[in-house]
């Protein structure tokens, strides 16, 4: 089945402590990206990557890090993660990172708590 | 500055109410305008692209709509199961960064 897979789907963690959230998908998109959502803010971009070892800064990527070493994963490290990184986290893939269609796929979310 | 405002917030409908939300866009040249479902708990789902002034899309009972300046999601007698967030983005030319997204209309269907 074509997807993408997030883990873990629900954190809860102390302000300061390094975390990672994976990101994988299996259908050799080229284009990946990370999102939080927050109530009346909707979907802000934090990082994409454009293909492995390509990445850039969304709109929102102060406290983030990511790293795409493989096609299909796209990791997002919160290096020391603050209570204002508190939301609901997605990851999407795309088919293609030109050209007229871009429909992204989303992965489940990962809901993230920092104390 | 890309902006995308979304009207209303939310919506509530009797089962079979026919209403439309709106997607209202400023952007740098469009590229696309998108529509996606988002159901509790889970990630949006894509239901259409748009990329021209005049163009329709329709899938059951949602079409899409686009002009220059705004979409419309026009909903023909709405079920239950169509209760969701339903949230528009753009892609403007020459953007790397691919979508900027509104920040959803909740539609409720009432039975």
């Amino acid at each position: 089945e074509a997807q993408v897979t997030q883990n873990p789907r629900y954190l809860i963690t102390v302000t300061g402590k390094k975390l990672t959230v994976t990101c994988s998908q299996n259908m050799n998109h080229e284009y990946m990206s990370w999102y939080r959502q927050d109530p009346g803010l909707g979907l802000r971009q934090i990082y994409y990557s454009m293909n492995v070892e390509v990445t850039d800064k969304g709109d929102v990527p102060e406290g983030y890090k990511v790293s795409r070493k493989e096609k299909r994963n796209f990791p997002l490290i919160l290096e020391s993660p603050s209570p204002n990184q508190t939301s609901l986290y997605f990851c999407a893939s795309s088919p293609t990172t030109s050209g007229l269609y871009n429909e992204q796929f989303f992965g489940p979310g990962t809901r993230l708590t920092v104390l | 500055e890309d902006q995308v405002t979304q009207s209303p917030e939310a919506l509530r409908l009797q089962e079979g109410e026919s209403s439309s939300l709106n997607c209202s866009y400023t952007v740098s040249g469009l590229r696309g305008l998108f529509w996606y479902r988002q159901d509790p708990g889970k990630g949006p789902e894509f239901l259409f692209t748009l990329y021209s002034a005049g163009e329709e899309k329709e899938k059951e009972r949602l079409k899409a709509t686009l002009t220059k300046k705004e979409s419309f999601l026009h909903i023909t007698a709405p079920k239950p199961e169509d209760s969701a967030t339903y949230l528009c983005a753009v892609r403007p030319s020459g953007s790397a960064r691919q979508l900027t997204f509104g920040s959803g209309t909740q539609l409720t269907v009432l039975p």
